[in-house]
């Protein structure tokens, strides 16, 4: 998976409490991308970061915050968990960001978060 | 609002057959088109990508067929194994500027390929 590693694999919460997810990679990519899966959705964007401490919303962004205070560490954040943020949660990284023809999004393994 | 419409959600194919999964997109801003594989829990993985200067590209048994004009593209898995069976997504970005590479999913094809 590209020297991406995500922690932890599995989370079971309950709704109300906070929650951290953490993505770390060793690739050095300036570009690093948290996703979340759904059944019928896809994958879809919640936020993006584009340097440290450069961090921007996607198109799913409410409920979530991220952190960025190494190059490496890409942190996302449930500030109180909700049912409907039980799923999938995917980072991915990427060197170029879009630019120089050179798009390629490279994946983590993914964590598995169930919140009752 | 899903930019990218994918379809059909679940496809099955005899081995040795062809499946073809189609997207169509709304945003004439979209200049790369990318296909992502992936297994059960795994995350997705880049397959076949494609810019909309070509309307055709191949890698092995993998083709991207691109229409411009209609906003449509498609993959074809000529030959259709077993071990393609698989989850495959679409996906389409804006190179460079503000986007950072921002990728927009269809909502993917579960295909199944019986031996």
């Amino acid at each position: 998976d590209a020297g991406i590693t995500q922690s932890p694999r599995h989370k079971v919460t309950e709704t109300g409490t906070p929650v951290t997810l953490r993505c770390h990679q060793t690739e050095n990519h300036r570009y690093m991308y948290w996703y979340r899966q759904d059944p019928g959705h896809g994958l879809r964007l919640i936020h993006y970061s584009y340097g440290v401490k450069d961090t921007d919303k996607g198109e799913v962004s409410d409920g979530y915050s991220v952190s960025r205070s190494k190059t490496e560490d890409f942190l996302l954040t449930l500030e109180s968990a909700t049912s409907s943020q039980t799923s999938v949660y995917f980072c991915a990284i990427s060197e170029s960001g879009g630019r120089g023809g050179r798009e390629t999004q490279y994946f983590g393994p993914g964590t598995r978060l169930l919140v009752l | 609002q899903q930019q990218v419409k994918q379809s059909p959600q679940s496809l099955i194919v005899q081995k040795g057959g062809i499946s073809i999964i189609n997207c169509a997109y709304e945003n004439t801003a979209f200049d790369y088109f990318p296909w992502y594989q992936q297994f059960p829990g795994k995350g997705p993985a880049l397959l076949i990508a494609i810019r909309p200067d070509v309307s055709e590209k191949k890698e092995g048994r993998f083709t991207i067929s691109f229409n411009k004009s209609a906003k449509q593209f498609s993959l074809h898995i000529m030959d259709s194994q077993p071990g393609d069976s698989a989850t495959y997504f679409c996906a389409a970005s804006e190179a460079g500027g503000t986007s950072y590479g921002k990728l927009t999913f269809g909502q993917g094809t579960i295909l199944t390929v019986h031996p």
